[in-house]
């Protein structure tokens, strides 16, 4: 699986826009990518997967320019409860067939 | 959607002793089940994959004689710490895939918390 990099840490306030950049500069032309949020003591939850250009689901969206090499994860408006941490994982877009590879994660805190 | 449960949330047990986690695919079947643990401030650690009807496949560095996982049904897996020590105190999260064609996203569950005395 590539390797990704995030931030360690975003912080940011309610109401605003929240942008998560991930690198994978080694992604594989058949590697999807892949976000998941955690929050403290629970199991990570599916937010969002894409393979190039926009996705968009009730939750974030997701950006991923044409060279593929990175891709940002776009929160609108967020709120308190949107504290938590996020994973992005690139590889094949059937994740439930392989084991994954948890990277740092971003931690977001968001303050009133 | 795809909902994986975990039993119990969270156990206490003295040292020396043996604890069963379950891990259950609600409403799908599961024919692959992912364990990980996870310790404080820290990404979630693959131990073993579990597959229905076989053996599971331990990642390097995991005991497969103190972390033993069963995998007896397309709906369950459990995971039981043998002779558990401090040093297993951890979170433990199963992961499993509800499967298709198109899109296989896997799916975790909330996770068991265990505290060895």
């Amino acid at each position: 699986l590539a390797k990704t990099t995030q931030p360690i840490s975003m912080d940011s306030y309610e109401g605003q826009e929240v942008n998560i950049t991930c690198s994978h500069n080694n992604i594989a032309t058949n590697d999807y990518i892949t976000w998941y949020q955690q929050f403290p003591s629970q199991g990570p939850r599916f937010i969002i997967q894409g393979y190039k250009t926009k996705v968009t689901n009730e939750v974030a969206s997701l950006f991923i320019p044409a060279d593929r090499k990175s891709s940002t994860l776009s929160l609108p408006r967020v709120s308190l409860s949107d504290t938590a941490v996020y994973y992005c994982l690139v590889g094949d877009r059937y994740t439930g067939r392989r084991a994954l590879t948890f990277g740092s994660g971003t931690r977001l805190q968001v303050q009133p | 959607g795809a909902v994986v449960s975990q039993h119990p949330s969270r156990v206490i047990c003295k040292s020396g002793t043996s604890v069963k986690i379950e891990c259950r695919s609600l409403d799908f079947q599961a024919t692959t089940m992912f364990w990980y643990r996870q310790f404080p401030k820290k990404s979630l650690m693959l131990m073993a994959t579990s597959n229905e009807g076989s053996k599971a496949t331990y990642e390097q560095g995991v005991e497969k004689d103190k972390f033993l996982i069963n995998h007896a049904s397309l709906t369950l897996s459990t995971l039981t710490v043998t002779s558990a020590h401090p040093e297993d105190s951890s979170f433990y999260i199963c992961s499993a895939s509800s499967g298709g064609p198109d899109t296989d996203t896997q799916y975790f569950g909330p996770g068991t918390r265990l505290t060895v005395l």
